[in-house]
């Protein structure tokens, strides 16, 4: 069964600043999809960024990057200048492209980050 | 108006009470979602819909009874649970395909549940 791990139960950075998320999963499959949600304070999830595990290319979304690394199996998440709407709790979560119930999303524990003014 | 809105955002029950909580997604999506999460836990799937039909259960004791009347509404019927169900329970939908793809899930912002 695939799993995600995300070591980091709390983490801190200064407004501006540069931080980044660790997460690690375990899965015997080639292609699947990768993602990092975020779970601010009011609790709505959002995505904030996707892999594709077939793309080489690491995905950004604005200060927002991953660094995905598949024959480790890592895909962390970089946050650069960060700023105070950044404090939240952030998912890593993992999808196989397979249908049924190994196309759904399998989450880590999350990670709260804290940002300093 | 936000895409899944949950009710109650907050609700506390007796363990001998019967209560539901209500999911309704406003985005034309055909999949919808139940999730546990509780504290210092990865969140747990707990039900899947599609198209109304459960194809998803993941061995969830028999007090927690989804329902999915179609494919905007999803409730999760409560009975006597227990004080470790206590936890934030969130609803999401997704437009699911036929295999599974990069499929977007957007979230409720959950419903508060303490068990008593």
């Amino acid at each position: 069964a695939q799993t995600v791990t995300q070591s980091q139960p709390e983490m801190s950075v200064q407004e501006a600043e540069t931080v980044t998320l660790s997460c690690t999963y375990d899965t015997s499959e080639s292609d699947y999809y990768l993602f990092w949600y975020k779970q601010p304070p009011s609790r709505q999830m959002i995505l904030v960024i996707r892999q594709e595990a077939y793309k080489q290319q690491n995905a950004t979304e604005n200060r927002f990057s991953v660094n995905f690394q598949k024959a480790a199996k890592s895909f962390s998440l970089k946050i650069s200048d960060s700023q105070l709407g950044d404090a939240a709790m952030y998912f890593c979560a993992y999808r196989g492209v397979l249908g049924g119930s190994q196309g759904n999303l399998i989450f880590g524990k999350g990670t709260k980050l804290s940002v300093k003014p | 108006e936000t895409g899944v809105t949950q009710t109650p955002r907050h609700l506390v029950m007796g363990m001998t009470n019967k209560k539901s909580l209500k999911c309704e997604q406003h985005l034309g999506h055909n999949a919808m979602y139940w999730y546990k999460q509780s504290a210092k836990k990865p969140l747990e799937l707990m039900f899947v819909y599609n198209f109304k039909e459960q194809t998803e259960n993941n061995s969830v004791p028999s007090r927690f009874s989804p329902e999915c009347p179609n494919s905007s509404h999803l409730f999760l019927h409560l009975h006597t649970l227990q004080p470790e169900d206590s936890a934030l329970y969130l609803c999401a939908s997704s437009a699911r395909g036929l295999a599974g793809g990069e499929r977007e899930l957007f979230f409720g912002e959950g419903s508060r549940l303490t068990v008593l």
